[in-house]
């Protein structure tokens, strides 16, 4: 079974400050990993993913995540908050066969503080 | 490009009423899905579908129904409403086929409340 494990549900930062949001997924297989932004009354829009190739992925609005095998790792960062990217952040795991069955973080919303 | 479109926005239901949920997408995705999100729980996968004609249980089908007669329509029945059942409805689509390492992509939500 797969699982995610998004440490602190809010995380606040100062704006230009670095950003960094952690996930931890547990996986028997090697998997697919996402990063997902909700703003306030909308649905989940993807900011980066990994698949297969280079581990430091880059993604939309400046973000960018690792993927490390040894730490079952794939924390997401930012080197410069802005207040445009307040929002909640889901980590999502998912698995390489059938349907793609994804299994989401509890989620991290961010609040940028002026 | 309307992507995955979610009607309606909100709904107020009484308990023991019913409603659908409506879902729609114009990518010509194979797959689709809904899931509801309750605060601090992340996403809970309610049914998928991979194709027009099957369907199948998530992690949290009780007290849901779903059709899938077309590629584009994916709509979620609610049955008798449940107080339990007051949360934020998404649906989601993604291409099918060998395309396993694609996102999914997201409507906006429904925001169903149950009194």
């Amino acid at each position: 079974a797969q699982s995610v494990t998004q440490l602190g549900s809010h995380v606040s930062v100062s704006e230009g400050a670095l950003v960094l949001l952690r996930c931890n997924y547990s996986s028997s297989v090697p998997p697919y990993l996402f990063w997902y932004v909700q703003y306030p009354n909308q649905g989940l829009q993807l900011l980066l993913k990994y698949t297969t190739g280079a581990t430091l992925v880059k993604g939309i609005n400046g973000f960018e995540a690792e993927f490390k095998k040894s730490e079952t790792s794939f924390h997401l960062t930012k080197p410069s908050a802005h207040m445009s990217d307040a929002a909640e952040y889901f980590c999502a795991v998912s698995d390489r066969g059938g349907y793609q069955k994804v299994t989401f973080g509890t989620g991290t919303k961010l609040q940028v503080i002026p | 490009n309307a992507g995955v479109t979610q009607t309606p926005k909100f709904r107020i239901l009484k308990i023991g009423q019913s409603m659908t949920l409506q879902c729609t997408q114009d990518m010509n995705h194979n797959y689709m899905y809904w899931y509801r999100q309750d605060p601090g729980m992340g996403l809970k996968l309610i049914y998928y579908s991979v194709g027009a004609g099957i369907t199948d249980k998530g992690e949290v089908p009780n007290g849901y129904n779903v059709s899938r007669s077309t590629t584009e329509d994916f709509p979620l029945r609610l049955e008798l409403a449940a107080p339990s059942q007051t949360s934020v409805y998404f649906c989601a689509s993604r291409p099918g086929g060998q395309a396993n390492n694609q996102p999914q992509h997201f409507g906006d939500g429904t925001r169903l409340s149950i009194l």
